[in-house]
């Protein structure tokens, strides 16, 4: 079955500092991986996807974050956080070969930046 | 604006009426997903289009809910008799290919 584990319920950080929300999955095969950010009774906006290449991706508004498929991770990452960062943070993860480009959302980590 | 578009924004019925969503792509998108995400949790998929025809239903999708998509641009979501278990917010995103999927602001449904 397919699965992605968001461990942190919510992550709080001091602005300026470095942050990153964790992600597991539990796809097999090389999975298309992604990571949204949603904002109080609003949809979810795209962040970044990792397809095939750099195991690095940067993203919008200074996000990036890195595959590990030998730990099966997909942490995103800033090396500086903002107050606006503030937000709901989701990964999701769409299996190898899935034709109908079904995605599999984590549960969400609540980021909290404070000044 | 040339986003994914969703109507209404909120919606507030009472148990056992029956409510309609809409939802409008981006459009050269001829992927459409629908998916419910309820407090605390991600969003869970529902169903797909490609172009006009549903693809794939979840189990999630019981038989009060039907979509469909005309002519393969717009979709509609129908919640027959609804439940107080049905109140969530309803998503719709959309994909020009096997790829990133586009999220409209949702629909709030609340049961009374």
């Amino acid at each position: 079955a397919q699965s992605v584990a968001q461990p942190e319920d919510q992550v709080n950080v001091a602005e300026g500092n470095p942050l990153t929300v964790k992600c597991t999955y539990s796809v097999s095969g090389n999975p298309y991986l992604f990571w949204y950010v949603q904002y109080p009774n609003r949809g979810l906006q795209f962040l970044l996807k990792y397809i095939t290449g750099d195991n690095l991706v940067k993203g919008s508004y200074g996000f990036e974050a890195e595959f590990n498929k030998s730990q099966t991770s997909f942490h995103l990452k800033k090396p500086s956080a903002l107050v606006s960062d503030s937000a709901l943070y989701f990964c999701a993860v769409r299996p190898p070969g899935d034709n109908f480009n079904k995605f599999y959302f984590g549960s969400g980590t609540k980021l909290n930046v404070k000044p | 604006d040339t986003g994914v578009s969703q109507d209404p924004r909120h919606k507030i019925t009472k148990r056992g009426q029956n409510v309609t969503f809409r939802c409008d792509p981006i459009s050269e998108h001829n992927r459409l997903y629908w998916y419910r995400q309820t407090l605390g949790q991600g969003p869970e998929f529902l169903t797909y289009f490609q172009n006009e025809a549903q693809l794939e239903k979840s189990r999630l999708l019981s038989d009060r809910f039907s979509a469909e998509r005309p002519k393969g641009s717009f979709s509609t979501l129908e919640i027959q008799r609804t439940e107080q278990g049905d109140s969530a917010m309803y998503l719709c995103a959309s994909s020009p290919r096997v790829d990133t999927q586009y999220f409209g602001p949702g629909t709030r449904l609340t049961v009374l």
